[in-house]
């Protein structure tokens, strides 16, 4: 089965900092994937998602990621944090053609006023 | 689109004690369901899925099962609670793959189970 790899367990910031959280993944064949967040108090929201097409994949509230096919990564990004971004980041991937869908571990970020 | 229902909320149980959770979906039919359980700095685990009534595929060996008595109801069950059975259990919703391309999961409110 596939794994996720989140290599980040707590990342601190201060606002308008960049911020990038890594996602590596397992599994040779063609891929969904997507990067969830979890606000405090609150259930999984999708942040975005890659199915096809071009690698770069904007989401909600100015998050994107790239996906790297070479490198099975699939790393989240945002140019300028806010406070409000404080919440634990989830990756995940789904096989395509495939009913399975594993999460990483899970980046929790703070962003600190 | 999908919305998952799960209750309880919160679950505080003895050990040993039996366990029922429960999930419904609406807004769907014939979906994919999950069984997760969340655990601090472990992610999300994958205990159970399911691709149709009565049909559950275990990812772990472990002190619980799942059923699918109807399409859009799916039930986490223990027949005597461990403590470390403690943690917070997400039920997702997926549409099959194939019907609507790209296929997210939608999660539900979640249940903080508490054995003590």
């Amino acid at each position: 089965a596939q794994s996720v790899s989140q290599h980040n367990h707590h990342v601190i910031l201060s606002e308008a900092a960049s911020l990038e959280l890594g996602c590596n993944y397992s599994y040779g064949g063609t891929v969904n994937l997507f990067w969830y967040v979890q606000y405090p108090g609150q259930h999984l929201q999708l942040l975005l998602k890659y199915f096809s097409g071009d690698p770069l994949v904007k989401g909600i509230k100015g998050f994107e990621a790239e996906f790297i096919k070479s490198k099975f990564s699939f790393n989240l990004r945002k140019p300028s944090v806010q406070w409000s971004d404080t919440a634990e980041y989830f990756c995940a991937v789904g096989p395509y053609n495939n009913n399975d869908m594993r999460f990483g571990a899970g980046t929790r970020l703070t962003v600190k006023p | 689109s999908q919305t998952i229902h799960q209750w309880p909320a919160t679950l505080v149980q003895p050990v040993g004690s039996p366990l029922s959770l429960e999930c419904t979906v609406e807004g769907t039919s014939n979906p994919n369901l999950y069984w997760y359980r969340q655990a601090a700095g472990r992610g999300l685990q994958l205990l159970f899925y399911s691709v149709g009534i009565g049909q559950i595929s275990s990812e772990v060996p472990q002190n619980l099962s799942a059923s699918r008595p109807q399409d859009r109801q799916f039930i986490l069950s223990s027949k005597k609670l461990l403590l470390s059975d403690s943690g917070f259990y997400l039920c997702a919703c997926r549409q099959p793959f194939g019907m609507r391309g790209i296929t997210e999961a939608f999660f539900g409110q979640g249940t903080r189970l508490t054995v003590v």
